[in-house]
Formats: C-alpha cells, sequence, structure tokens
C-alpha cells in the first residue's frame, strides 16, 4: 500500500499563509490525495482532496506536483482555529481503507 | 442532519469485561469504519464494512468483531477487553468511490484496567 511521509511538526505566524507538504512517491495512477485535519479532542475533519490538478476549496489548496510524487496543502491565512494535526493520506480509487501515518502537528502563533 | 454519532462517549471497563460500541449515520453511506488512535498517534483501521451484512478486516482486528445488520448501523465490539484496547475509537462513513471523503464521529474515550 502506497504511504506517505509529512514532516512530525510546523509552525506558522497568525494571518500568515502556511504550506505543508506530503511525499508519496509510490502513488499509484487511481490513488486519490486526501488531507484531513484533527483539532484537539476532536474526530478528524476532511479538509481537500485530488487526483491530478490543483484544488481550491473553501477551507484551503491543494497543489499537485506534475509526478504526483508530492503535494502541498495551503492554508492562505493560518488561523489560531487552524492549530491542529494535519495527515495526508492516498486513497485507491478500488480499496476502502485509508492509512493515516503520523501527520503534521501545526502550531499557529499569535 | 445529525451525521456520524458515536454511543457511548466515554467507558472504563475492567480487564476480561465486554461492551459494544455504536455507530450510526444518517447519510444513506455504503461504507463504514472503525479505527482506534492510540495517544500521540495516527488513527488505524480495525474493521470495516462496504455494505449492510458485510464486514472485512483493517490493519488491527485482533481483539474485536463488528457487525452491521443495518446500513446506518455499525457496531465494534470487545469480548474480554484488554488494557492494550485503552484507546479512543473513532467511527467514519463514506460513499463508496475514493473520490468522496469520509466523515467522522466524536470518538469513544475507552480506559481498560
Amino acid at each position: 500500500d502506497a504511504k506517505t511521509t509529512q514532516p512530525n511538526s510546523m509552525e506558522s505566524n497568525e494571518e500568515e499563509p502556511v504550506h505543508l507538504p506530503c511525499n508519496h512517491s509510490t502513488i499509484s495512477g487511481t490513488d486519490y490525495i486526501h488531507w484531513y485535519r484533527q483539532l484537539p479532542s476532536q474526530g478528524p475533519e476532511y479538509v481537500i482532496h485530488g487526483l491530478t490538478s490543483n484544488v481550491n476549496n473553501r477551507m484551503a489548496s491543494l497543489a499537485i506536483a506534475e509526478d504526483r510524487k508530492s503535494s502541498t496543502l495551503i492554508l492562505h491565512r493560518a488561523t489560531l482555529r487552524d492549530a491542529a494535526v494535519y495527515y495526508c493520506i492516498l486513497r485507491p480509487y478500488n480499496f476502502n481503507k485509508f492509512y493515516f501515518g503520523s501527520g503534521t502537528k501545526l502550531n499557529v502563533k499569535p | 442532519n445529525a451525521g456520524v454519532t458515536q454511543t457511548p462517549k466515554f467507558r472504563v471497563l475492567k480487564t476480561g469485561q465486554s461492551m459494544t460500541l455504536l455507530c450510526a449515520q444518517d447519510m444513506n453511506h455504503e461504507y463504514m469504519y472503525w479505527y482506534r488512535q492510540d495517544p500521540g498517534m495516527g488513527l488505524r483501521l480495525i474493521h470495516y464494512s462496504v455494505g449492510e451484512g458485510t464486514t472485512a478486516k483493517g490493519e488491527v482486528p485482533d481483539g474485536y468483531n463488528v457487525s452491521r445488520l443495518k446500513k446506518q448501523n455499525f457496531l465494534l465490539g470487545l469480548e474480554s477487553a484488554a488494557p492494550s484496547q485503552t484507546s479512543v475509537y473513532f467511527c467514519a462513513s463514506s460513499y463508496s468511490s475514493a473520490e468522496y471523503e469520509q466523515y467522522f464521529g466524536p470518538g469513544t474515550r475507552l480506559t481498560v484496567t
């Protein structure tokens, strides 16, 4: 199963952009790239996902490398509420399992 | 819509006791999942179901059983609880295609003494 690699932690200042990287060098052609985040003492919540093209939604943007071996989650203006653990996950098209890994703990400084 | 709900929110068990965790979803999702999360770690898949009457093993299925008698409910059972099963348990549901996201419940914090 394809796995992902993320930095253990990152720090950002409030109202500044944040770029969270993810490496997935063994990704297959039909794997979707999903991002979730988990606020303290809560269940994970969906952030964004994509297959090949860059994606934008109200929460974030997802930039996918041309070879799809890496991706970057972009929070355009970090707020204190964005402090969470961010998980980059590959979801195979024909398979039902997610592998969460350890994620990146984002700390946002006021 | 309530989304994904889990019952109970907290539970303390003695070693050897049994219990059932209930997960319910009102989004008509085909797929449902049970995860556990140990302190400082990511989620690990215990069991999952791709439809009513079906179940399958995930990464860490030992010591757990599941049932999906109704589409909207997914039950996780511990027949003989062990301290190693102390964890936070999350249920999730989704549509069948990989392009759809999972929706998670608020979690059940289980302590086995």
